[in-house]
């Protein structure tokens, strides 16, 4: 069974840094690309960060581009970002999600086919 | 950006209706479209690829068609578990986007 457990979410000042991790099992990771998707309180879904299955495609939401970094450790089975410069509108819940199909890079994103249960950050004073 | 507009925001219905919710694209996206169902306080779920293709296991009443820029969700007969938020997604250009959802609920 394909599992996704987010972590690492939390209070954190404005300005502050967090690291988001995702563990995933029931699958072979490594095969897989892999995508960050937030959800601000009562709000939509958007896409944040992609990151291919070796690490080679990596592309950001201008929103957060140049303050969150993406990265991945097949070996660990691990999704990461890493979340600088955080203000309020970076308040949401955060999902990694597998996307599929799985392909060699260079890829973009395509379907998301399984989801975590999210972990929340919310940026406050 | 590639903007995608669902219609209605919201929608009443009652069990056993069919149910439409449609999704429009700023610009052609071929049949570069998914559809996800989100529960309250879950995560989304994956429905439908490619504008028509149902992912395995899920229900035979929902449907999907469409291409270019106007595309439908359809459930044939509403049940009481489809009560959920419906999000669009279209994967032809970066950045990926979503619909803004729509919200069903039982009369």
């Amino acid at each position: 069974e394909v599992q996704l457990v987010e972590s690492g979410g939390g209070l954190v000042q404005p300005g502050g840094s967090l690291r988001l991790s995702c563990a995933a099992s029931g699958f072979t990771f490594s095969n897989y690309a892999m995508n960050w998707v937030r959800q601000a309180p009562g709000k939509g879904l958007e896409w944040v960060s992609y990151i291919g299955r070796s690490g080679g495609s990596i592309y950001y939401a201008d929103s957060v581009k140049g303050r969150f970094t993406i990265s991945r450790d097949n070996a660990k089975k691990s999704l990461y970002m890493l979340m600088n410069s955080l203000t309020a509108e970076d308040t949401a819940v955060y999902y990694c999600a597998r996307d599929f199909p799985p392909e060699d890079e260079p890829t973009t994103p395509v379907i998301f086919d399984y989801w975590g249960q999210g972990t929340l950050v919310t940026v406050s004073s | 950006d590639i903007q995608m507009t669902q219609s209605p925001s919201s929608l009443s219905a009652s069990v056993g209706d069919r149910v439409t919710i449609t999704c429009q694209a700023s610009q052609d996206i071929s049949n570069h479209l998914n559809w996800y169902q989100q529960k309250p306080g879950k995560a989304p779920k994956f429905l439908i690829y490619d504008a028509s293709n149902l992912e395995m296991g899920v229900p035979l009443r929902f449907s999907g068609s469409g291409s270019g820029t106007d595309f439908t969700l359809t459930i044939s007969s509403l049940q009481p578990e489809d009560i959920a938020t419906y999000y669009c997604q279209q994967y032809d250009h970066l950045p990926i986007t979503f619909g803004q959802g729509t919200r069903l609920d039982i009369k």
